[in-house]
């Protein structure tokens, strides 16, 4: 079974300073993880993915995300944060290999405050 | 780019109403999803399909049901909507190929059952 945990509902940052969104998954074997982006009433956005290769992934509008097998982490990253992504975050994880759906993460809401 | 369209974003019906969710995709994607997506619960896998004609039960179908007729078209049926049925439903599309691939999301059906 593939899970994903978000343990922060809320995250409030001040524009201009680093952000950090935090993501946990369970699988048995090894996964792709996904970011996406959601603006109120609108549908997901894709924002980046690991597959393999490099721990660091860059992606979409800035952000980046570093993958730790050790830890099973996935945290969303932003050097500065800017007033325009605030939205809410989800994680989600595809088990490699046996699963053709993603799992999401409850979501957690970031706040940029001006 | 990928187009992921949705029928209806707003709809208003009555507890025991048939109720008919539709969402095509331009992409040629093999698979299709619904979520339907809750505050606090992150988006929840309702149903899939990899192929016309095609379904898979996701964590929660009870209640629902779908219909693949064409590559292109994913429907979900609620037979007899509850007011436990109230939520937000997303659509969601995928190219198959090595399995890294993201999912394409549509615009979301607001569903509110009075």
């Amino acid at each position: 079974a593939q899970s994903v945990a978000q343990p922060e509902d809320q995250v409030n940052v001040a524009e201009g300073n680093p952000l950090t969104v935090k993501c946990t998954y369970s699988v048995s074997g090894n996964p792709y993880l996904f970011w996406y982006v959601q603006y109120p009433n609108r549908g997901l956005q894709f924002l980046l993915k690991y597959i393999t290769g490099d721990n660091l992934v860059k992606g979409s509008y800035g952000f980046e995300a570093e993958f730790n097998k050790s830890q099973t982490s996935f945290h969303l990253k932003k050097p500065s944060a800017l007033v325009s992504d605030s939205a809410l975050y989800f994680c989600a994880v595809r088990e490699r290999g046996s699963a053709r759906q993603l799992t999401f993460g409850s979501g957690t809401q970031l706040t940029v405050l001006p | 780019d990928v187009k992921v369209t949705q029928s209806s974003r707003y709809l208003v019906k009555r507890t025991g109403e048939k109720v008919f969710l539709e969402c095509v995709q331009d992409m040629d994607h093999e698979n299709m999803f619904w979520y339907r997506q809750d505050p606090g619960l992150g988006l929840r896998l309702i149903y899939f399909s990899y192929d016309v004609k095609m379904k898979e039960k996701g964590d929660i179908p009870e209640g629902y049901s779908v219909s693949r007729e064409k590559k292109e078209r994913f429907s979900l049926i609620l037979e007899s909507a509850s007011t436990n049925q109230t939520s937000m439903y997303l659509c969601a599309s995928s190219f198959w190929g090595d399995g890294t691939g993201e999912l394409f999301f549509g615009e979301g059906s607001r569903l509110t059952v009075l």
